[in-house]
């Protein structure tokens, strides 16, 4: 119930061209859908996120799409660049349960991205 | 605005040992998670303080606890520890804020080596 599946585990993309990583999830209770970006030896960082009421969120090159009866989200990075190289989590949560909290992120398993020049 | 500091980066122990791992928030940050970052599992969350009290607490066992004082800083500890405990253990900081997508912003983590 509380797991949250990401495909695929890798991904090499040409400079260029669209990255897709894609999620799915059980809980329909989770109301927060962020994606993270982790470099080797630091920290995820907050790509986009976005909430069950959108179904599609632009930042940049970066877009979530997001299917609630599917119950699945996906991150597509348009034009990829080498720089856009890392692992990739996408994660949910379910803030209001958690009267506000955002720390019990559900995360999925990461895709590491490689971007050929 | 100095970001989410952890110290140590680096720690080597022994099986049966205990360590205590230390978290600063951002400037104004109330909330701290903790999580563990292995290649098999993943990232699985700890537990959360807010407020010097524990908010959410992750599936682990009680060997891993934690606390919070009231500038926000926080530290988890873990006793007797095992082989498995080997990972790098993340701390995230937000406002905290109830009801609302506060970001969550990751420290650079604390890479934890157990012999």
């Amino acid at each position: 119930q509380q797991q949250v599946k990401q495909s695929p585990q890798s991904l090499i993309v040409q400079k260029g061209g669209i990255s897709i990583i894609n999620c799915a999830y059980e809980n329909t209770a989770f109301d927060y859908f962020p994606w993270y970006q982790q470099f080797p030896g630091k920290g995820p960082a907050l790509l986009i996120a976005i909430r069950p009421d959108v179904s599609e969120k632009k930042e940049g090159r970066f877009t979530i799409s997001f299917n609630k009866s599917a119950k699945q989200f996906s991150l597509h990075i348009m034009d990829s660049q080498p720089g856009d190289s890392a692992t990739y989590f996408c994660a949910a949560s379910n803030i209001m349960n958690y009267g506000g909290s955002q720390g019990n992120l559900i995360f999925g398993k990461g895709t590491k991205l490689s971007v050929k020049p | 605005k100095a970001g989410v500091t952890q110290t140590p980066r680096y720690l080597i122990k022994t099986r049966g040992q205990q360590v205590t791992l230390s978290c600063s928030p951002i400037s104004g940050h109330r909330s701290v998670s903790w999580y563990q970052q292995t290649p098999g599992q993943g990232l699985q969350f700890l537990f959360e303080y807010f407020s010097e009290t524990q908010r959410n607490k992750g599936n682990f066992p009680g060997r891993f606890s934690g606390r919070q004082f009231s500038n926000s800083r926080s530290e988890m500890n873990v006793s007797t520890l095992e082989l498995g405990d080997s990972a790098l253990y993340l701390c995230a900081s937000t406002q905290g804020s109830g009801g609302s997508y506060n970001e969550q912003f990751f420290g650079p983590g604390t890479r934890l080596t157990v012999l």
